[in-house]
């Protein structure tokens, strides 16, 4: 246990459907962290929020759509994904001392998403 | 775009053997490095940040050393053992840059008894 929990564990999805992955930390960070990684590729960031406000988009097509209603929690909503989209998604969490990541991510065990 | 890379992609080690593995990254606009352990089915776990050139940090029987000028980390695992077998990543993280880590395609390690 990290103290990162993402659910759900596995999801599939049709190209036609709306879902959201959800991210909860219990470590009192202040930035919290959407990676990806597809096979063969490295872990690639796609969102980084710090104190609740985004502060990078990775250049991630917007049928992702992330959300950080609190510095605990993070969502990330799909809509209309392609077979492509079909990955590993992490979700890490650190504390920002400078607004750099200085210090360790903690990441959860990922979302295994299949898009059909 | 930032490019990090390690070698090899894969290695398999016999027991108590000791082993390494590289990591490269840019040299300029050095801010931190980072490596974590990926076991499988679990999460990706935190080993080091390193930040200073000339680093040299250790837990337990692995160790790890930075030379930020050249561009290059090392990763030491002395007297492998079979809770060794993970994916070992590193991510560099550039000073002046937007936050979030780019990391490498890791070393997958299996160490075999």
């Amino acid at each position: 246990e990290t103290g990162v929990t993402q659910t759900p564990r596995h999801l599939v999805m049709g190209m036609t459907n709306k879902k959201s992955l959800k991210c909860e930390q219990h470590l009192g960070h202040n930035a919290m962290y959407w990676y990806k990684q597809s096979a063969k590729k490295p872990l690639e960031l796609m969102f980084v929020y710090s104190l609740e406000e985004r502060v990078e988009n990775n250049s991630v097509p917007s049928r992702f759509s992330p959300e950080c209603p609190n510095s605990s929690h993070l969502f990330l909503h799909l809509h209309t994904l392609q077979p492509e989209d079909s990955a590993l998604y992490l979700c890490a969490s650190s504390q920002e001392r400078t607004g750099k990541m200085n210090t360790e991510a903690f990441f959860g065990q990922g979302t295994r998403l299949t898009v059909v | 775009i930032l490019n990090v890379e390690q070698s090899p992609q894969s290695l398999h080690v016999q027991e108590g053997d000791s082993t390494n593995f590289t990591c490269s990254f840019p040299s300029s606009n050095f801010y931190a490095l980072h490596w974590y352990r990926w076991e499988t089915a679990k999460s990706p776990e935190a080993l080091f940040v390193m930040t200073l050139n000339g680093d040299e940090k250790k837990k337990g029987r692995i160790s790890a050393t930075l030379n930020t000028k050249e561009g290059y980390s090392y990763l030491y695992i002395k007297g492998s053992q079979p809770e060794d077998s993970a994916t070992y990543l590193c991510a560099f993280n550039p000073m002046g840059g937007a936050d979030g880590l780019t990391f490498g395609k890791g070393t997958h390690l299996i160490i075999q008894p």
